[in-house]
C-alpha cells in the first residue's frame, strides 16, 4: 500500500478561525513532509520531519505550526490565516533508506481556501 | 541541489510517443534525476528515477546519456489520461537523511483525440 491520506478534501476558513489538516501514512515511511502549491505553480517545500522531529522549516510563517504526533501522522495547524495562503497543501511520506534512492509518496492535498 | 529546464508545454496526439528533455546542466555526482506527474487537484506522483543510462518501468522510460546534463522521459503511446505536469527534479540521496525535493516549472503535456 503505497496510499499517503489527507484530510479534508477542501476546507474554507476565515481569517481568525484555527483549524487543522491531517496527514495519514502505514507504509512505515521515516519523514513526512508538506508542501503547499499554488495554482499553476510548482509545489513548495513548507517543513519535514524525520523520525518525528522536524528538521527543516522553510523559513514558514508562525501562523503555520505543523506536528508529528507519531510516526504515521502529520498535522499542519492554522491560525489567522490571510487570502493569500489559500492553495491546496500537499503531504508526503518517504522510507529514509540507507540504500538506493527515497522515493516521496505524495497525498491528495486539501486545498484551503481563507476568506 | 541542481537547476533543471524544461519546455513549458508540449502538445501531442492519441497513440503517439512523446519525449521531454530536461537540461539539469549543474547536476552533481550523487544526485539521482527523478520525474513526478500531477494531475489538477491531485499530489504528484512518481513516474521514474535514474542515474545513467536508460531505465524502464511499466509506466515510462528514462534516458540520461554519459554526460547527465539532460534526461529525456519517453512515454509511449500516449492517452488522453496522460494530459498533466511532468516534473523533473536532480537531488541527491541523503544516506540516513531526507531527500530535499525542489520542484521547477514543470511541462504541461496535453494529449488530444
Amino acid at each position: 500500500d503505497t496510499e499517503v491520506t489527507q484530510t479534508p478534501k477542501h476546507l474554507v476558513m476565515g481569517m481568525t478561525n484555527k483549524k487543522s489538516l491531517k496527514c495519514e501514512q502505514h507504509m512505515g515511511h521515516r519523514a513526512m513532509y508538506w508542501y503547499k502549491q499554488k495554482a499553476k505553480k510548482p509545489p513548495e517545500l513548507m517543513f519535514v520531519y524525520s523520525y518525528e522531529k522536524l528538521s527543516i522549516n522553510e523559513s514558514v510563517p508562525s501562523r503555520f505550526s505543523p506536528e508529528c504526533p507519531n510516526s504515521s501522522l502529520l498535522n499542519l495547524h492554522l491560525h489567522a490565516l490571510q487570502p493569500e495562503d489559500s492553495a491546496l497543501y500537499l503531504c508526503a511520506s518517504s522510507a529514509l533508506l540507507r540504500e538506493g534512492t527515497d522515493t516521496q509518496y505524495f497525498g491528495p492535498g486539501t486545498r484551503l481556501t481563507v476568506l | 541541489l541542481a537547476k533543471t529546464t524544461q519546455p513549458i508545454s508540449m502538445d501531442s496526439y492519441e497513440g503517439q510517443e512523446v519525449n521531454i528533455t530536461c537540461s539539469h546542466n549543474n547536476i552533481a555526482t550523487n544526485d539521482y534525476i527523478t520525474w513526478y506527474q500531477q494531475f489538477p487537484s491531485q499530489g504528484p506522483r512518481f513516474i521514474i528515477q535514474g542515474y545513467k543510462t536508460k531505465v524502464t518501468n511499466e509506466v515510462a522510460s528514462l534516458f540520461i546519456p554519459a554526460d547527465r546534463k539532460s534526461s529525456t522521459l519517453s512515454l509511449p503511446r500516449v492517452s488522453l489520461s496522460d494530459t498533466a505536469v511532468y516534473y523533473c527534479l536532480v537531488g541527491d540521496k541523503r544516506i540516513g537523511g531526507y531527500n530535499k525535493l525542489i520542484f521547477g516549472a514543470g511541462t504541461r503535456l496535453a494529449v488530444h483525440p
